[in-house]
């Protein structure tokens, strides 16, 4: 199978630490997208890239997050000095934008505790 | 501000009933209405999408009827089954919104055997 793939699953972390997730998309798909999923909710956008070009990143929820795909091909998302209120499941999603663009794919998430 | 409302929250059917979930947006820049499946711990799968330019679309039991002055559009699940139990969201994007979904808050769906 090759759907999008994130990693790590589960990550339990300490209030203040910072922690990073690792997103592959479907491997034709040049566009790639982050979004965040509390408990209850449905997915909440983050921010998008095609390619390396990161071309919406305004729903950033603070200067705390980032997100990178430096190469085109696999994005991190970075959380610095984690709050107790960033835990969710941060899912990423993959499209092309060759085969009508807006079909997202989503991967199993990385559900984050911050303790 | 939640741009796209789904209703009901939770729903029960029985097996072999008919299940109905509704969702209305605001902003017509949309043009892309996706509807995903989430079980519990996974994430998302896309199941049915629909673009305004049509007002019904059918895959197997799953249909999604749209209704674009009313800027509605509903699931209709046939002939439920206890492995449909799961959440569900309605979605809506496309290229003139930003390539973002933005999705609706879910309805938990319960069918009993």
């Amino acid at each position: 199978d090759t759907g999008v793939s994130q990693d790590p699953r589960h990550k339990i972390t300490k209030r203040g630490q910072n922690v990073t997730f690792r997103c592959d998309p479907i491997s034709e798909h040049n566009r790639l997208y982050w979004y965040r999923q509390t408990l209850g909710q449905g997915p909440e956008f983050l921010t998008y890239f095609q390619n390396e070009a990161q071309l919406e990143k305004s729903r950033l929820l603070s200067d705390r997050f980032s997100a990178e795909r430096p190469k085109g091909s696999f994005s991190t998302l970075e959380i610095q000095r984690t709050e107790q209120g960033d835990s969710a499941m941060y899912l990423c999603a993959s499209s092309s934008n060759t085969q009508g663009g807006e079909t997202q794919y989503f991967g199993p998430g990385t559900r984050l505790l911050v303790l | 501000q939640q741009q796209v409302k789904q209703s009901p929250q939770s729903l029960i059917v029985q097996k072999g009933g008919i299940s109905i979930i509704n969702c209305a947006y605001e902003n017509t820049a949309f043009d892309y209405f996706p509807w995903y499946q989430q079980f519990p711990g996974k994430g998302p799968a896309l199941l049915i999408a629909i673009r305004p330019d049509v007002s019904e679309k059918k895959e197997g039991r799953f249909t999604i009827s749209f209704n674009k002055s009313a800027k509605q559009f509903s699931l209709h699940i046939m002939d439920s089954q206890p492995g449909d139990s799961a959440t569900y969201f309605c979605a809506a994007g496309g290229n003139n919104a930003g390539n973002m979904l933005t999705f609706g808050g879910g309805t938990r769906l319960m069918v009993k055997p």
